[in-house]
């Protein structure tokens, strides 16, 4: 089973507002990987983090992965509707194997 | 850009019937996968291939489900008997190499709803 937990489940800002989300684990991760995933659409590839206390940003957005490695957040500035959907993060582990986290979904107020 | 492509999008059916989902990766892109996305859920593995051969398919439910990517390239799953707890979307993701630092791509996936 899922053994990385992402919280909150579901976030609903105002448009311009920030938003955060979190995935833990209880182990040490391997690496992690970010997806976005659209209402009906499939996941899509954001960022991968692989180093300790590891920081990477595009554009609005930034990734962070913990110093111990087991904790990993997406944080977006200033959110716009474009922003719209779930967000996942996924343990790398194995040979090529991902496990997603229940995802956040992410709704903006226009 | 190269997409991974799937069909149908779309399929409903009877339980008890038999289903088939087809995949075609991005050209050269030697793993394959199939997860399955419940509503609400994040995906979760089914099977993995590596060219023709299964790498992982400990997830899949093999009394029912079936894969196979019999010349290294395009894929089928198959459900025989389907039943109401196999409603999902089935994705299929391809990757250029190996490791699970490898970026995998998605398609567009098949939801099922089984009747």
């Amino acid at each position: 089973g899922q053994q990385v937990m992402q919280i909150p489940q579901y976030q609903h800002v105002q448009e311009g507002e920030d938003f955060t989300t979190y995935c833990n684990s209880s182990t040490t991760l391997s690496n992690i990987q970010w997806y976005k995933q659209r209402p009906g659409g499939h996941p899509v590839f954001l960022i991968q983090l692989v180093k300790s206390g590891e920081v990477k940003k595009q554009k609005r957005l930034t990734f962070q992965f913990g110093e111990a490695k087991k904790n990993s957040s997406l944080h977006i500035t200033a959110t716009q509707t474009t922003d719209v959907g779930t967000y996942f993060c996924a343990e790398g582990r194995g040979a090529n194997n991902l496990f997603f986290g229940t995802g956040t979904r992410l709704t903006v107020i226009p | 850009e190269a997409e991974v492509a799937q069909s149908p999008r779309y399929k409903i059916t009877e339980k008890s019937q038999a289903v088939a989902f087809w995949c075609d990766p991005i050209s050269g892109h030697a793993t394959l996968y199939w997860y399955r996305q419940i509503l609400g859920q994040g995906p979760e593995l089914l099977v993995q291939f590596q060219d023709e051969s299964v790498v992982d398919d400990s997830q899949l439910p093999k009394d029912r489900f079936s894969a196979e990517r019999l010349k290294g390239v395009d894929s089928t799953l198959k459900i025989q008997p389907a039943e109401l707890g196999d409603s999902a979307m089935y994705l299929c993701a391809s990757s250029l190499g190996s490791g699970s630092r490898t970026t995998q791509y998605f398609g567009p996936g098949t939801r099922l709803t089984v009747l």
